[in-house]
């Protein structure tokens, strides 16, 4: 199957700063890549579709300017929380369609003290 | 939006017992996919399957799109079937899935 990346793996930040998270499609070209969230014990919830080369669309009571994404290029999509805060702690998942499949990365855990 | 029910929420089973989860969607699909994420938060891809059937190995999924629910089977589980099996479907033309909430599967030793 495809193979997408996910860097950081983990990252532990202090509340006000910001993060980056890169999810790659590493052999395949994804004009859409897809962020869901996951709290522990829950289920997958996206967040926002990125497309590249236009704006993301985001999922209903998804801040968009606290969630910055950037789709730059057909293999590569950015995730930046800004400002974050404890609350923002969470799994966080990108994902592509190869195909007509999607495809996910291993996630980025984040904590925000 | 479109609505998906997983069943059951947890599932403890003894090493070589066989097992059936369920997932109820309320409208029809064009993507249904099955997933089962590993301890480290990984989610591997089962099947694709908007509709039919297919079998890989120990497990085998079918999806009745008309009666609007599928099936996943384990058979034969061992200890590495251990973990959450998601089910997540699209109606959309962007492919956006939408998750059930998992069935927690324990396979003991």
């Amino acid at each position: 199957g495809a193979v997408v990346s996910q860097h950081p793996s983990r990252v532990i930040c202090k509340s006000g700063t910001s993060v980056k998270i890169e999810c790659r499609s590493l052999d395949f070209q994804a004009t859409t890549m897809f962020w869901y969230r996951q709290f522990p014990k829950q289920s997958l919830m996206l967040m926002a579709t990125s497309n590249e080369g236009s704006k993301a669309t985001y999922e209903q009571g998804v801040e968009k300017d606290k969630f910055l994404i950037n789709h730059a290029s057909l293999t590569l999509s950015t995730l930046t929380v800004t400002s974050a805060h404890p609350e923002d702690s969470s799994f966080y998942i990108c994902s592509a369609i190869s195909s007509v499949e999607q495809f996910f990365g291993p996630g980025t855990r984040l904590t925000v003290l | 939006g479109i609505q998906v029910e997983q069943s059951p929420p947890d599932l403890i089973l003894q090493e070589g017992a066989n097992s059936t989860l369920r997932c109820n969607f309320s409208d029809s699909v064009n993507n249904l996919q099955w997933f089962h994420q590993n301890p480290w938060g990984q989610l591997i891809n089962l099947f694709y399957i908007p509709s039919g059937t297919k079998q890989n190995g120990r497990l085998s999924a079918t999806t009745v799109a008309t009666e609007r629910y599928s099936l996943l089977y384990i058979s034969s589980s061992q200890t590495t079937d251990s973990g959450v099996y998601f089910c997540a479907v699209a109606s959309d033309s962007w492919g956006k899935l939408q998750f059930g909430a998992g069935t927690q599967v324990v396979v003991t030793p």
